[in-house]
């Protein structure tokens, strides 16, 4: 079974720090992403990553970097906290499988969560 | 812009029961896929179904399955003989291809979620 870790179920941090927040898969999966979760939002992309040392914005990349040295890890970053980034979130990986040019959407896998509170 | 839409926030069915939860989508990609994930308390989301768009027939994983129409744009999900397991938050997602410096990646984009109790 694949496994999505992620580094902490619950974290407090104040405004103006600088949070991490770590993600490990297990699967050799070329795709991580990182969402958060609000009550009547859904989840919401904030960036994700297809390679080593590659990332893409998502749809609310504002206020958060990500770091992917290694295939296994991907690290979503708050470079200076604020209270409306108080929220859960979430990290998945999936894998892509294809040749030829044939791309095949395999299914995402996600972590427990961090619910991260900024004070 | 692609959406997905839950119009139920919440629905309640008694155990044994058939629910059905809705979903519409907007996308202008004519090859895609729709998926059903599922939240219990614990948080940990699970794929419970997967649909292929160019595939006409409904997917169906033992109880789930889906009411598939492209054309409507719409991915609905029954849930047959419900069990107090199933109690969870249920989100539709469809996905997106998005270019990348080395050609293409997918990405979700979810619904807001439709929570279900299941009754006894």
């Amino acid at each position: 079974d694949v496994k999505v870790t992620q580094s902490s179920r619950y974290l407090v941090k104040r405004t103006g720090e600088k949070v991490f927040l770590e993600c490990v898969q297990d699967m050799d999966h070329e795709n991580m992403f990182w969402y958060r979760q609000d009550p009547g939002l859904g989840l919401r992309l904030i960036y994700f990553s297809y390679d080593v040392k590659m990332k893409e914005k998502g749809d609310i990349p504002e206020g958060y970097s990500v770091s992917r040295e290694k295939k296994e890890r991907f690290s979503l970053i708050l470079e200076s906290a604020s209270t409306n980034q108080t929220s859960m979130y979430l990290c998945a990986s999936s894998s892509y499988r294809g040749s030829g040019g044939f791309y095949s959407n395999q299914p995402q896998h996600f972590g427990d969560g961090t619910r991260l509170s900024i004070l | 812009a692609q959406t997905v839409t839950q119009s139920q926030p919440e629905m309640s069915v008694q155990e044994a029961e058939t629910v059905t939860l809705s979903c519409t989508y907007d996308t202008s990609e004519s090859d895609y896929y729709l998926f059903w994930y599922k939240q219990p308390p614990s948080r940990q989301m699970i794929l419970v179904i997967r649909q292929e768009a160019y595939k006409q027939q409904n997917a169906t994983e033992n109880r789930f399955s889906v009411n598939f129409q492209k054309a409507a744009k719409s991915f609905s999900l029954k849930i047959s003989d419900s069990q107090l397991g199933d109690a969870a938050m249920y989100f539709c997602a469809h996905t997106n291809e998005l270019p990348t410096a080395t050609g293409t990646a997918s990405k979700l984009t979810f619904g807001t979620g439709t929570r279900l109790q299941v009754t006894l």
